[in-house]
């Protein structure tokens, strides 16, 4: 079956750093991904939806500025935590639709652990 | 607020015993998914139901849709104690998926 991988699985920073964190597809095109945030013991946050070869579009109270999203290639989204700080620190999880058939079950990422120090 | 609802938020029963989980939606979906995930853990996805089907199992799972209700249950029969884990719906409204604020379920042996 469809692959996501993400990279790297965990992640300890300094603050003031950024961090980027890959998303995969490994055996499928994905011309859109999704990107989420999980603070402990909540649930899944849609953040942004990442568009192939344009713009991502950011959910409402999501900065654009502050969590960079590029979608460079139809296998690979990156999303960067820019000058990253405490509160940043969650997990950060990516999902891909398969091409066919729309609207049906979005694959996951295995998600990255973000701590800011 | 953009996430659904589930309740509980917590659920604590013993083996062998089903444990029932309710969440609620606001928007038109194009299907709702059910996920599990174990603690700090990637989603696994568990069972899917189309907008115009109304009951859909899956091994121990029993999944409902009230579209008129705007509400989803999902049902675990016999349980284990590896059921042990936090569920949580997702509704698909055109391609995007939003997840209901989850249920931790525990199974004690």
């Amino acid at each position: 079956g469809a692959v996501v991988s993400q990279h790297p699985s965990w992640v300890i920073c300094k603050s003031g750093t950024s961090v980027k964190i890959e998303c995969r597809s490994l055996d499928f095109q994905a011309t859109t991904m999704f990107w989420y945030r999980q603070f402990p013991k909540q649930s899944l946050m849609l953040m942004a939806t990442s568009n192939e070869g344009s713009k991502a579009t950011y959910e409402q109270g999501v900065e654009k500025d502050k969590f960079l999203i590029n979608h460079a290639s139809l296998t690979l989204s990156t999303l960067t935590v820019t000058s990253a700080h405490p509160e940043d620190s969650s997990f950060y999880i990516c999902s891909a639709p398969p091409p066919t058939p729309r609207y049906e079950t979005q694959y996951f990422g295995p998600g990255t652990r973000l701590l800011v120090l | 607020s953009q996430q659904g609802e589930e309740d509980p938020q917590a659920l604590s029963i013993q083996e062998g015993e089903n444990a029932t989980m309710n969440c609620s939606y606001k928007t038109s979906i194009n299907n709702l998914q059910w996920y599990r995930q174990n603690s700090g853990r990637g989603l696994v996805h568990l069972i899917l139901i189309r907008s115009n089907e109304r009951e859909k199992h899956s091994g121990r799972l029993r999944v409902t849709l009230d579209t008129s209700k705007k509400s989803s249950s999902l049902l675990i029969t016999a349980s284990r104690a590896a059921d042990t884990a936090s569920y949580f719906c997702a509704f698909d409204s055109w391609g995007k998926l939003q997840f209901g604020a989850g249920t931790q379920v525990v199974v004690t042996p």
